[in-house]
């Protein structure tokens, strides 16, 4: 089975500074997806970005990007120019990429941006 | 609706009642899925849909809970003879279609309590 694992229970930073939140996995499958989502206190969850295992190229979406090391199975998540707004619980999930189509998530990383 | 929408928002019963919980996908969605999200922790799969058909129902944790789609749209999940241990937030999400990596599109969840 695999698991995800968010070895940061809280993080913060100043408004307008650089934050790195970790993830790691365990997989013995060699293509899979992986997500950062984004929990705000009204619970519904928003996909920030996502990364497909067979690209090498890391993904990125405005200010946010990753830094994917396959084979240290590590994900973790860039947040440049922070802002108030990005304050929120953040998860990092683990897909198959055939089969299953069920999220498997991490613990999370709760986020405060301090002004 | 522009959303997946979640009714009752929150839900407070008696250890052994009855309870059920709606979950209106977005329109076309043919795909939907149901997470139990435990305090302080990240979500976890309980089931998944596809069309009218649970194609995976391997996160049920006991015959306690079930979930029916029987016209392929609007989803309910039932939980007979509640404990405390089932208080949780009850996420549902739906897409597009499975076998693709297609975004799940979460609601807002219910929040279970059981007293």
């Amino acid at each position: 089975a695999q698991t995800v694992t968010q070895s940061q229970p809280e993080m913060s930073v100043q408004e307008a500074e650089t934050v790195t939140l970790s993830c790691t996995y365990d997989t013995s499958e060699s293509d899979y997806y992986l997500f950062w989502y984004k929990q705000p206190p009204s619970r519904q969850m928003i996909l920030v970005i996502r990364q497909e295992a067979y690209k090498q190229q890391n993904a990125t979406e405005n200010r946010f990007s990753v830094n994917f090391q396959k084979a240290a199975k590590s994900f973790s998540l860039k947040i440049s120019d922070s802002q108030l707004g990005d304050a929120a619980m953040y998860f990092c999930a683990y897909r198959r990429f055939q089969g299953a189509q069920k999220l498997v998530f991490g613990q999370g990383t709760r986020l405060t941006i301090n002004p | 609706g522009a959303g997946v929408s979640q009714t009752p928002s929150n839900k407070v019963t008696e250890k052994g009642k009855y309870v059920e919980l709606r979950c209106d996908p977005i329109s076309g969605h043919t795909a939907l899925y149901w997470y139990r999200q435990s305090l302080g922790q990240g979500p976890e799969f309980l089931i998944y849909f596809q069309g009218t058909g649970a194609a995976d129902d391997s996160g049920l944790p006991n015959d306690r809970f079930f979930a029916v789609r029987p016209e392929g749209s609007v989803s309910t999940l039932k939980i007979q003879r509640t404990e405390r241990g089932d208080s949780a937030v009850y996420l549902c999400a739906s897409s597009l279609r499975s076998g693709l990596v297609d975004e799940q599109f979460f609601g807002p969840g219910t929040r279970l309590t059981v007293l």
